[in-house]
């Protein structure tokens, strides 16, 4: 089946512009998961969602990142008045069950949105 | 703390050479997972395996192979007589169970590139 597909692919904004960033996940899935990677650097934790709620946003660096999945399924990462330190490569990730307890399953990569802001 | 240490940033090998990529991670919980994902120049990050704290068993697939010891901290990751397509950046991550949703830690990757 289809994998985790993210839009654009390639963003550039100018400093103080508003982006939105979409992830599908695989069909399903409930767990959905934001990553933010820096250049030369891993992936860090934005975000967490299990269905549409979304619990736990600890990763957000600022109250300007927000991030929604009103249905359950699709899922958008907002940046609200883009910063040049907002760059980075935006990676969604999802995996087929609850993440909670003792089970953490295999979450399953999108190809990311490369954010530039000028 | 939590923490996923790759200390090889950079490995270059010449085709059919056997090249060992190492993770070191910390973390307090008794159980936890570990991860291997590849990011090949795409973009995109690629599963290669996943195993859970309780399961020290070596893995073999293929030409790639891990090595899980936690007596030392260690998940490292063998490929077996490289390939050009091998090139990539290769990361190790952690999940941990206590408390955490699951989100993955990662290192900060090693950039492998295998020469023709």
């Amino acid at each position: 089946g289809a994998g985790v597909s993210q839009s654009p692919r390639y963003k550039v904004a100018k400093r103080g512009q508003d982006v939105a960033l979409r992830c599908d996940p695989i069909s399903g899935h409930v767990s959905l998961f934001w990553y933010q990677q820096a250049l030369g650097q891993g992936p860090e934790f934005l975000t967490y969602f299990q269905n549409e709620a979304q619990l736990d946003k600890s990763g957000l660096p600022s109250d300007r990142f927000f991030a929604e999945r009103p249905e359950g399924s699709v899922s958008t990462l907002k940046i609200q008045r883009t910063q040049q330190e907002d760059s980075a490569v935006y990676l969604c990730a999802s995996s087929s069950t609850r993440s909670v307890g003792y089970i953490k399953e295999t979450q399953y990569f999108g190809p990311g949105t490369r954010l530039l802001v000028l | 703390a939590q923490k996923v240490t790759q200390a090889q940033t950079e490995i270059s090998v010449v085709e059919k050479e056997d090249v060992t990529l190492d993770c070191v991670y910390e973390t307090r919980d008794t159980t936890y997972y570990l991860f291997w994902y590849k990011q090949p120049p795409s973009g995109e990050l690629v599963f290669l395996i996943r195993r859970n704290s309780f399961d020290e068993q070596n893995e073999i697939s293929g030409r790639y192979s891990w090595n899980f010891q936690k007596s030392t901290s260690s998940f490292n990751f063998t490929i077996t007589a490289s390939q050009v397509v091998d090139s990539a950046v290769y990361f190790c991550a952690l999940s941990e169970t206590g408390g955490s949703q699951g989100n993955l830690i990662f290192g900060k990757g090693t950039k492998l590139s295998v020469k023709p």
